[in-house]
């Protein structure tokens, strides 16, 4: 399982584009790359997943360069209400251990 | 709906009691898994299940056991209950197989307290 690192924490204000990165250098041919957001006494939740490349849905945006070392997910004009914990995770589905790590903690300001 | 319901959702017990936390999932997931969420530590996992009867250790699965008995259900079981296993606890599951899941669907989460 690919070990990740991500940023602890971010502060944004509102309105703004919020880019966090994960590093991932031992990432494996058959792995793919996804974040969840979680908010508090909540569980995390499903935004993004990608192989290669860029992906977007109508959350987020997931940049992924071609040696797929590392994944950016780009937030567009976040809110109040995107302030959650983001994790990177990193793995091949579904038969293995799944370590999701500390996350970032994105906090927006008004 | 999609999805991993828990029960209960919030539960104070006595030390040495026994306990028992269900999952059940409606979406036909292989794959089923437990974490605990403590601050500063993230989400760890407990156990996890590939298929009915098919479980193994996660990270911190000491004081815990689990039964995969029917595919829809994980059962994670506090045989003795000790204050260090106070916590906030999630269910998740998924497809299983090598490369794309398309991610795993967390319960709302079961927060223990052990006194």
């Amino acid at each position: 399982l690919a070990k990740t690192t991500q940023p602890i924490s971010m502060d944004s204000y509102e309105g703004q584009e919020v880019n966090i990165t994960c590093s991932h250098n031992n990432i494996a041919t058959n792995d793919y790359i996804t974040w969840y957001q979680q908010f508090p006494s909540q569980g995390p939740r499903f935004i993004i997943q990608g192989y290669k490349t860029k992906v977007t849905n109508e959350v987020a945006s997931l940049f992924i360069p071609a040696d797929r070392k590392s994944s950016t997910l780009s937030l567009p004009r976040v809110s109040l209400s995107d302030t959650a914990v983001y994790y990177c995770l990193v793995d091949s589905g579904g038969y293995q251990k799944v370590t999701f790590g500390i996350g970032t903690k994105l906090q927006v300001i008004p | 709906e999609a999805q991993v319901t828990q029960n209960p959702r919030y539960l104070i017990t006595v030390t040495g009691k026994k306990l028992t936390v269900t999952c059940s999932q409606n979406m036909n997931h292989e794959y089923m898994s437990w974490y605990r969420q403590d601050p500063g530590l993230g989400l760890r996992q407990i156990y996890y299940s590939m298929n009915v009867e098919v479980t193994d250790k996660g990270d911190v699965p000491e004081g815990y056991k689990v039964s995969r008995k029917e595919k829809r259900n994980f059962p994670l079981i506090l045989e003795s209950p000790s204050p260090n296993q106070t916590s906030l606890y999630f269910c998740a599951s998924s497809v299983a197989g090598t490369g794309r899941n398309y991610g795993y669907t967390f319960g709302s989460g079961t927060r223990l307290t052990v006194v």
